[in-house]
Parts: structure tokens; C-alpha cells; sequence
């Protein structure tokens, strides 16, 4: 199985800073990579697809990067309704595997 | 707007079995997608457990492929989880949804609410 590992597992940031989550592949996946924001008591919403693809209707503040084993994710100007717990995964075969999650607190 | 719905008992016994169905609606479970079955430990990370497609193709997580089955209903519109021989580690919150996020598959852009499952005698 290809192993998804996040960084770092949490962080506090004060409201418009700006919040960067990386995400490594244990092996190559191009750019088969998908990221999820997750609140409390709620299901994922993607929020990007194909590494760099921001979903319909999602604010142009979330933004991601990456391709081959290394991949980030950037909140520009983080509000206070982005308070979650963001996921990776992969689809470069199967099964899907998740990062870990990385948990964003506000300071 | 898609919507997907998971169902099923909230309290299973040590070595039973797991069911949970996901009723779709909103969309067609014949159409071109993948249906996906996630699960959620309590306090813990996300993780996949199989999928399936309209034609009955499934493919599970090999951690779990042993315990596991899903199934689909196309005259119901809505597909099946069972897990069985389960124990205290099977406790999670269980979350359906649809991979169609992508043209090249592999992202759930819809998703059920999620049902909890505890595993207890």
C-alpha cells in the first residue's frame, strides 16, 4: 500500500495568516492526489482534485501543489470557518489511503 | 444535488456482522461511478474500505478483504456494506460516498453524514 504522510499532525495560526500543509507519498503518484477538509461531527468535502484543481464553489483562498512524491496544500488568509482537520489521499492505484490529517486550530 | 444516506444497526456484537446500507439519490447508481465505503475510528484518521461499481465489480481494502462485501441494488438505487467476524476495532463512524470528483476517478465529492457503529457486547 502506498503510505500518505502529512505534516504536521497540527497547527495554530492566527486568522489571515497564511497555513501551508505538506503531504508525502511513499512511492511516485504523479499527481493522483486529492485533498479533504473535515469539520467536527461532519463528512470530508473535497476541496481539491488532481493535486491542483480547486472543486467548484470553493473560496480561491485553498490552493494546492505537487506532483511525484511531494504535495502541498495552502490556505492564503486563513478564516475562521476554516477550522478543520485536512486529509490527502492518493488514487494511484488501490486501495485509497489518507494522510493523517492535520488538524488547523486558530491562535 | 446527489445525496447519499447510510442506515443500518448502531450497536453490533463481537464476531457479528456489520450491515449498513447507503440509499443514493439524486443520481443513478448504473451511472459512470465508483460507490465507496470509508470508515472512521473514533478521534482517528480516515480510512477506505472498498468500492463498487454498477456492474457489481467490487474491490476491498486488502486489510479488510477477508471480512468484507459490498454489494449494489441497482432497483433500490442504493449499495451495501458487511463486515463480518467484527471486534471492538470495527467501531467507527462509517461513511458512504460517490469517486466522481475527477474524470480519472479516485475523489468522493459526495458524501453520506456518516452513521456511527459500536462494536460492544
Amino acid at each position: 500500500d502506498i503510505q500518505m504522510t502529512q505534516s504536521p499532525s497540527s497547527l495554530s495560526a492566527s486568522v489571515g495568516d497564511r497555513v501551508t500543509i505538506t503531504c508525502q507519498a511513499s512511492q511516485y503518484i504523479n499527481d493522483y492526489l486529492n485533498w479533504y477538509q473535515q469539520k467536527p461531527g461532519k463528512a470530508p468535502k473535497l476541496l481539491i482534485y488532481d493535486a491542483s484543481n480547486l472543486v467548484a464553489g470553493v473560496p480561491s483562498r485553498f490552493s494546492a501543489s505537487g506532483s511525484g512524491t511531494d504535495f502541498t496544500f495552502t490556505i492564503n488568509s486563513l478564516q475562521p470557518e476554516d477550522i478543520a482537520t485536512y486529509y490527502c489521499q492518493h488514487y494511484d492505484g488501490l486501495p485509497r489511503t489518507f494522510g493523517q490529517g492535520t488538524k488547523v486550530e486558530i491562535k | 444535488q446527489v445525496q447519499l444516506q447510510e442506515s443500518g444497526p448502531g450497536l453490533v456484537k463481537p464476531s457479528g456482522t456489520l450491515s449498513l446500507t447507503c440509499a443514493v439519490s439524486g443520481a443513478s447508481i448504473s451511472s459512470n461511478n465508483w460507490w465507496t465505503w470509508v470508515r472512521q475510528p473514533p478521534g482517528k484518521g480516515l480510512e477506505w474500505i472498498g468500492e463498487i461499481y454498477h456492474s457489481g465489480s467490487p474491490n476491498y481494502s486488502p486489510s479488510l478483504k477477508s471480512r468484507v462485501t459490498i454489494s449494489v441494488d441497482k432497483s433500490k438505487n442504493e449499495f451495501s456494506l458487511k463486515l463480518n467476524s467484527v471486534t471492538v476495532a470495527d467501531t467507527a463512524v462509517y461513511y458512504c460516498a460517490r469517486d466522481g470528483g475527477s474524470d480519472r476517478g479516485g475523489a468522493f465529492d459526495f458524501w453520506g453524514q456518516g452513521t456511527m457503529v459500536i462494536v460492544s457486547s
